[in-house]
């Protein structure tokens, strides 16, 4: 099993639809978790990042960590074009400890 | 702000060729770097670390190498290339106060093609 599991998609969705983009993991020390997003032939960019669990707002990305459940999601609201993207989870323990990526869901939405 | 400058961006080589992939990092000092493989399909797999010049830690056995000569400076080496190589290699380091949670700032990547 791996220790990040995420859908690669591809995930067609509406310009103006909510989209939701999920990962789960196995690793129960994991305390930090990130969403990175990477456009074609681009290095990733730091998104949304959350410690433990509960919600994070900024503008029309809202991440969630459920540690319970070992499960994170990211909802977009609104989706633009431009948002088309993949959209990388990522995790670690802290403490200096590496991080582990999910393989990416590809986001694209249309016009 | 910090910047990571990664070149060539793109490269084609042949099967048992070297290969030598340079990262500098710029706004920030004495940076820890990290050096990532992304294949098509699969998650950013670590291959090297440096917490500082001349201190290099390896994750994955593989035919690839790391130096660090400068504070600011990253090299990925290979003395012959194999067609596993191929794939988008990028440079990280720590988003400012990232260190110990793992936020990492990413450089624009160096595309490997290996024949």
């Amino acid at each position: 099993q791996k220790e990040v599991e995420q859908d690669p998609g591809p995930l067609s969705v509406p310009e103006g639809a909510i989209v939701s983009l999920n990962c789960t993991y196995s690793n129960s020390a994991f305390q930090y978790f990130m969403w990175y997003r990477q456009y074609s032939r681009k290095g990733p960019e730091l998104l949304m990042y959350t410690y433990s669990s509960g919600n994070k707002e900024d503008g029309r990305f809202t991440a969630q960590v459920d540690k319970s459940s070992k499960y994170i999601s990211l909802f977009i609201r609104d989706s633009q074009p431009s948002d088309s993207a993949t959209y990388l989870c990522a995790m670690s323990a802290g403490g200096y400890q590496k991080v582990t990526f999910g393989t990416g869901t590809k986001l694209q939405v249309i016009p | 702000s910090q910047t990571i400058h990664q070149w060539p961006a793109t490269l084609v080589q042949p099967v048992g060729s070297p290969l030598s992939l340079e990262c500098t990092v710029e706004g920030t000092s004495n940076p820890n770097l990290y050096w990532y493989r992304q294949a098509a399909g699969r998650g950013l797999q670590l291959l090297f670390y440096s917490v500082g010049i001349g201190q290099i830690s390896s994750e994955v056995p593989q035919n690839l190498s790391a130096s660090r000569p400068q504070d600011r400076q990253f090299i990925l080496s290979s003395k012959k290339l194999l067609l596993s190589d191929s794939g988008f290699y990028l440079c990280a380091c720590p988003e400012r106060g990232g260190l110990s949670t793992g936020e990492l700032f990413f450089g624009e990547g160096s595309r490997l093609t290996v024949l």
